[in-house]
């Protein structure tokens, strides 16, 4: 069965740095998504991307926050200089399209830990 | 806008017990509705969906009615298991934008 795949699973950093969180998106979706959830809990939006530029974007995704697909198989999430309120979870999902139903695949999570 | 309000947990129940997870939206056009489910240490995993009025999805014994009157998706199951143990997020996406909106999530943990 097809799904999302992210790496790493688990990155610590030091606050400052950057980070590249990756997903692999099932290969015939059209729409990819990265989302984040911090303690377990609320899921939150960061941005949704469509036809190679971003379609829609939270408030949480200030110019810290990048999203690129540099090849036809790569969807990364870079952020330029993190901060410890980053340290969460963050998903990546993709879908086929349409207006209706077209649900949204998750990958397993990446943990962020920010030092 | 659109918004997902569903009901605070953690529930704690008994195995074989009667589930109900409340969930009522808030929405622009006409959404699409889904419950997701979250076992511990895992990614959100599609439990069933609903994409228009009266529509009723169902999966492993769990089941959800799409009620544009009440604007609600009400999660329910008649006998829950100790493995149904997880977090299930009720969701929407309008039809008008490519975003989808979560609830907060609501924790179940089923004991023997």
């Amino acid at each position: 069965e097809p799904e999302v795949t992210q790496t790493p699973s688990h990155q610590v950093t030091q606050m400052g740095q950057e980070v590249i969180l990756r997903c692999v998106p099932i290969s015939n979706h059209l729409y990819f998504y990265w989302y984040r959830q911090i303690l377990g809990q609320k899921v939150e939006f960061l941005v949704s991307f469509y036809n190679n530029e971003i379609s829609e974007k939270s408030e949480i995704f200030d110019d810290q926050f990048s999203v690129e697909r540099p090849d036809g198989s790569n969807f990364t999430l870079k952020i330029r200089s993190t901060k410890l309120e980053d340290s969460a979870m963050y998903f990546c999902a993709s879908r086929a399209g349409g207006a209706f139903g077209g649900e949204l695949f998750f990958g397993e999570g990446s943990r962020l830990t920010v030092l | 806008g659109n918004s997902v309000t569903q009901m605070e947990g953690p529930v704690t129940l008994s195995e074989e017990a009667f589930l109900t997870i409340n969930c009522t939206y808030t929405a622009t056009g006409y959404p699409s509705l889904f419950w997701y489910v979250q076992y511990p240490g895992e990614g959100l995993q599609l439990l069933l969906k609903a994409t228009k009025a009266d529509d009723k999805g169902s999966n492993k014994g769990f089941e959800a009615t799409y009620r544009k009157e009440t604007t609600s998706f009400h999660l329910e199951k008649g006998s829950v298991q100790v493995s149904d143990s997880a977090v299930y997020f009720c969701a929407l996406k309008s039809n008008t934008g490519n975003q989808f909106y979560f609830g907060t999530g609501t924790s179940l943990t089923v004991i023997p």
